[in-house]
Parts: structure tokens; sequence; C-alpha cells
């Protein structure tokens, strides 16, 4: 299947910083990617949904504010936590949806994910 | 909202077939049944997908019943490595964002 890949897989960070992530589609144009996040021991809760070259879709409950997110091309999509706090530690995970090579119809792949943990 | 229900969690033996059941007894008739796992600390990662008719793919089989309202994941030889959370979604096309429900925990035991 096609690769996505997130970036840092992990990070710590104190109170107050801003943390951005970026998520990339390496064999694929991505027209479509999805930002979720995931507390221990619970399922995925999806964030937003990114359109290339326009404005993310947040799902009811998500401050658009405090993440930002940003889907400048159609490889690369990256989420800020802005003004960081302990409440925001979690495994973040983006999906990507396009086609590719040798497929027949638009699929959907996901990255590794990265885990934030705000002292 | 999830439109699926799956027991929380199971037990199968390693070698064994795992069986993982699923209800989806409000699917349209253009949703598609899904099924991905999640191994631990890891992104989930797509198994099969079916309409109507039952499919077979290298890592599984997908059986959906005739009036499409219940579906079944087997794995054929379950080996440690399958210990993950499955879900099992549905949605109409492959631009659709993703729902996830709570999945069902399935632990092969050696």
């Amino acid at each position: 299947g096609a690769v996505v890949s997130q970036h840092p897989s992990r990070v710590i960070c104190k109170s107050g910083t801003s943390v951005k992530i970026e998520c990339r589609s390496l064999d694929f144009q991505a027209t479509t990617m999805f930002w979720y996040r995931q507390f221990p021991k619970k399922s995925l809760m999806l964030m937003a949904t990114s359109n290339e070259g326009s404005k993310a879709t947040y799902e009811q409950g998500v401050e658009k504010d405090k993440f930002l997110i940003n889907h400048a091309s159609l490889t690369l999509s990256t989420l800020t936590v802005t003004s960081a706090h302990p409440e925001d530690s979690s495994f973040y995970i983006c999906s990507a949806s396009g086609w590719t090579s040798g497929s027949s119809y638009n699929e959907q792949f996901f990255g590794p994910g990265t885990r934030l943990t705000v002292l | 909202d999830a439109k699926t229900t799956q027991p929380t969690s199971m037990d199968c033996a390693e070698g064994r077939a795992a069986n993982l059941p699923c209800n989806h007894s409000t699917i349209s008739g253009n949703e598609y049944v899904y099924w991905y796992r999640q191994i631990h600390s890891q992104g989930p990662q797509y198994i099969i997908h079916g309409l109507k008719n039952n499919e077979t793919n290298e890592m599984a089989s997908l059986i959906i019943t005739e009036d499409r309202k219940s579906s079944t994941l087997i794995l054929p030889h379950a080996t440690l490595r399958d210990t993950a959370v499955y879900y099992c979604i549905v949605r109409v096309d492959r631009d659709d964002k993703i729902i996830f429900g709570k999945g069902t925990r399935l632990h092969i035991l050696p």
C-alpha cells in the first residue's frame, strides 16, 4: 500500500509552546488529508478534514484556533498545536486520501502517528 | 457517530481462525463495509472492504450477510502479530471521512 509518514514520531514540549506535526504522502498525491487524535485505550477521534489549497473543516468541539491545519501541497499537511497544555497530550494520527499507482480507486492510508507529551 | 456495533474484546488461540462480528443494521445501499486494525501505538492499517459480495485478500476474508446488516471478518490462521484493535466501519466512498467506533480488542493467545 501507499506510504504516509509523520514527523516527528514523538515530541515532548513545555506548556505554552507550540508544536508542529507534519504529515506527508510519500508516493501519491493526497487530495484530502484527515487529522485524528487518540487518548490511551480510546478510539480515534476525527479532528478535521483538509483539502489542498483550502481551509480545513473542523469537527464539532475542535478549536480551530488551537489546532491550526495547513494543507499547502498535495503531499503535505501540517497540524500545529498552539499554546499546548498537558491536556493536549495525545497520539495524533493523520490519514491521506488519493489515487495511488496501480489502484483503481481512491483509498485512505494512515500515518504511524505522533505522540505528543506536554509537560 | 459510528454506525456499527462490535464486541468489546475477543480471544483466539494462535493458529486458529479468528472470526470478528460486526453489526451495521442501518447501512445504506451505497455504503461499503471497511475493516481496519490498529496495533498498539501505530496508525490504523487497512484490511479489507466490500459492498455486498464476500471478499478475500492476503490478509483476511470478509463475509457480508445477504441483508447487509452484519458482517464477519475472518483471519484464517491467527498469529500473535494479529493482536490489535479491529474496527468495522461503513462509509459511502473512499473520500468520506472515517468515523471510528470502539472496535474489538482481539487477543491472540499462545
